[in-house]
């Protein structure tokens, strides 16, 4: 079986900091891949982590902890842009790429 | 490189036709897949290709037909639209079986059933 938990919506200021969690339960994990998609416009990959711990790109990193079944994306020195929905998305050994049901981030001046 | 493409853009249909939306890539990418997402939700799968050949159904494949004769193409059937099958479609490809690789999404059809 398959599930996945994200917060709804989050919402920070600019400059600030921000995570956003994600838990799966997914049969044959492989790994858990993050990615961003603006109000009308189509989800782009931010990252993907495949062994525990950290990944950092830029002002983004992401984490995972495979014993935990959690994972977390990292946004720094937030800006304007940075306003989008957010998903995690847990591969597995399926082919299948199963996304959560996203987290709106808003990020206020 | 296009990437991935998808035609139409928009469309309108009335309950019960049938239709099919196009979607092409031209990375060589084995692995193909439709999302269908809905106002303020995330992206659910509908179908699914590892390859040239070989489909199979993801979390909401009901009302949905899919097949993959060349690598480059995966269109997706609609047998007979029904209100619920209002929402936007996604085409995804990627190099291999969409584990580790990214997925690159073309840019959506938005699609009305009346």
């Amino acid at each position: 079986g398959q599930s996945l938990e994200q917060p709804s919506e989050v919402t920070a200021v600019e400059g600030a900091i921000v995570q956003i969690n994600c838990t799966y339960q997914t049969s044959g994990f492989y790994g858990l891949s993050w990615y961003q998609q603006h109000d009308g416009g189509a989800p782009t990959f931010l990252s993907y982590n495949g062994l525990d711990g950290l990944e950092e790109t830029g002002r983004f990193s992401s984490f995972l902890s495979r014993s935990d079944s959690y994972g977390y994306l990292l946004l720094q020195e937030l800006q304007m842009k940075d306003s989008a929905s957010y998903f995690c998305a847990p591969t597995s050994n399926t082919g299948k790429l199963i996304f959560g049901q996203g987290t709106t981030l808003q990020v206020k001046p | 490189n296009a990437g991935v493409t998808q035609t139409p853009k928009f469309q309108v249909l009335k309950t019960g036709q049938s239709m099919t939306l196009q979607c092409a890539q031209d990375m060589n990418h084995e692995y193909m897949s439709w999302y269908r997402q809905d106002p303020g939700m995330g992206l659910r799968l509908i179908h699914y290709s590892v390859g040239a050949g070989i489909t199979d159904q993801g979390e909401v494949p009901n009302g949905y037909n899919v097949s993959r004769s060349t690598t480059e193409d995966f269109p997706l059937r609609l047998l007979s639209a029904a209100p619920s099958q209002t929402s936007v479609y996604f085409c995804a490809s990627s190099k291999a079986s969409g584990s580790i690789d990214e997925q690159f999404f073309g840019p959506g059809t938005r699609l009305t059933v009346l």
